[in-house]
């Protein structure tokens, strides 16, 4: 079957760094997607990655691993608005997304 | 401001009683997709369009149903509401389907009492 795991839910400090993973089962893959997504929000676009690396965009950096399954999202610089909760979905075969249920990120001054 | 409308915001509905819930964009994108987010689980694929007057049926289609008439509205009927749709719903649309980013409207927040 296809599967997502993240941490349900994480700290960290304001100022500080802070690495989300995720690792997953699909049938194929086509790419990995991160969303972030505010209390009450719609999820919004962070990330797409399809080769094994590091991809940096500002504070925001998404690493992926094919052999390994598995993936993360680096967040620099923590700030308060960056409290939120953190989405991973990778395409399968069939260039439909599979959703983990996300790992809310609480940050603290 | 271009993106993807949704309505209502909110809605509480009686079971059994039939809803629309309405999703316009103005992105002129092919692929449209309806979603439903409950706590603890991830978004789930209801139904889905890949292009107008064509739809697919995702992972929870049953109890749902779609049209795409033309490119920009895509909405979402509740033959016969049960609690257990009680959910929040996104309307996401895409340039081309495939690897190209999701934009997400709102949500409608729907309770089935």
């Amino acid at each position: 079957g296809q599967n997502i795991d993240q941490p349900t839910e994480m700290t960290a400090t304001e100022g500080a760094i802070v690495q989300i993973n995720c690792t997953y089962q699909t049938s194929g893959f086509n790419g990995l997607f991160w969303y972030q997504q505010h209390a009450g929000e719609a999820p919004t676009f962070l990330s797409y990655n399809v080769l094994d690396g590091l991809e940096e965009k500002g504070r925001f950096s998404s690493f992926l691993s094919r052999s390994k399954g598995y993936s993360y999202l680096l967040l620099k610089e923590l700030q308060m608005k960056d409290s939120a909760s953190y989405l991973c979905a990778p395409l399968d075969s069939n260039y439909q997304l599979i959703w983990g249920a996300g790992t809310k990120l609480i940050i603290k001054p | 401001i271009a993106g993807i409308t949704q309505a209502p915001t909110s809605q509480i509905l009686a079971a059994g009683r039939r809803m629309t819930l309405r999703c316009t964009q103005d992105m002129r994108h092919n692929a449209m997709y309806w979603y439903r987010q409950d706590l603890g689980l991830g978004l789930r694929l209801i139904h889905y369009s890949n292009t107008a007057g064509t739809t697919g049926k995702g992972e929870v289609p049953d109890g749902y149903s779609v049209s795409r008439a033309n490119t920009d509205d895509f909405p979402l009927t509740l033959a016969s509401a049960v609690p257990s749709q009680t959910s929040v719903y996104f309307c996401a649309s895409s340039d081309s389907g495939g690897n190209s980013p999701l934009h997400f409207g709102n949500g409608t927040r729907l309770t089935v009492t």
